[in-house]
């Protein structure tokens, strides 16, 4: 069964850092790309990040480019998101999620975790 | 980046009616589209996924459609456990981008 469990969120300040984790099992982690996205307290779903297969590609959506970078750990199946120069905006719960398709993304998302909340206040 | 917009943002139901929710894309998108369910507190669930392919797991009453700019979800007798808010999602291009969600309540 495929389980994906996110950690790190915590309150940070505005301009602080942060690095979200997610921990994956239950499939083979280093065949799919993986994704970040998040979700403001009451508000849609947003697509943050995206990751190939193998860490050689990366994308982001513009808000968080030049501040937040994804990378994965294939040896300990795991996913991250460092954060930088967080802005109340980036306020949200976290989900990380796997690719539907191996190898080359596809860009939809069949399993998810169930978040870790990010809370960005003086 | 492509416009995601859905339609209704909102709507009441009954157990046994027939749903229908409507996504529109600002451009051609092929069939890069999914639809997914989310319930309070919880993650997204992937519904349905290329717009008409069900997902495992998921009841034969969800049923997708659509290709281009305009797609449809169509839940047909609609149960208890199907009152929820519904994404639609482009996986056409970079950046990948939803719909603004539709929220389907009990009459």
């Amino acid at each position: 069964e495929v389980h994906l469990v996110e950690s790190g969120g915590v309150v940070v300040q505005p301009g602080g850092s942060l690095r979200l984790s997610c921990a994956a099992s239950g499939f083979s982690f280093d065949d799919y790309a993986m994704h970040w996205l998040r979700q403001a307290p009451g508000k849609g779903l947003e697509w943050v990040s995206l990751i190939s297969w193998d860490g050689g590609s990366t994308y982001y959506t513009d808000s968080v480019k030049g501040r937040f970078t994804i990378s994965r750990d294939n040896s300990k199946n795991s996913l991250y998101l460092q954060m930088h120069s967080l802005r109340p905006e980036d306020a949200a719960l976290y989900y990380c999620a796997k690719d539907k398709r191996s190898g080359s993304h596809y860009g939809a998302f069949d399993y998810w975790g169930q978040g870790t909340l990010v809370t960005v206040s003086s | 980046d492509i416009q995601m917009t859905q339609s209704p943002s909102s709507l009441s139901a009954s157990v046994g009616d027939r749903v229908t929710i409507t996504c529109r894309a600002s451009q051609s998108i092929t069939d890069f589209f999914n639809w997914y369910q989310q319930k309070p507190g919880k993650a997204p669930k992937l519904l349905i996924y290329a717009a008409s392919s069900l997902q495992s797991g998921v009841p034969s009453r969800f049923s997708g459609s659509g290709s281009g700019t305009d797609f449809t979800l169509t839940i047909n007798s609609l149960q208890p456990e199907d009152f929820a808010t519904y994404y639609c999602q482009q996986s056409y291009s970079i950046p990948l981008t939803f719909g603004g969600g539709t929220k389907v309540e009990i009459k």
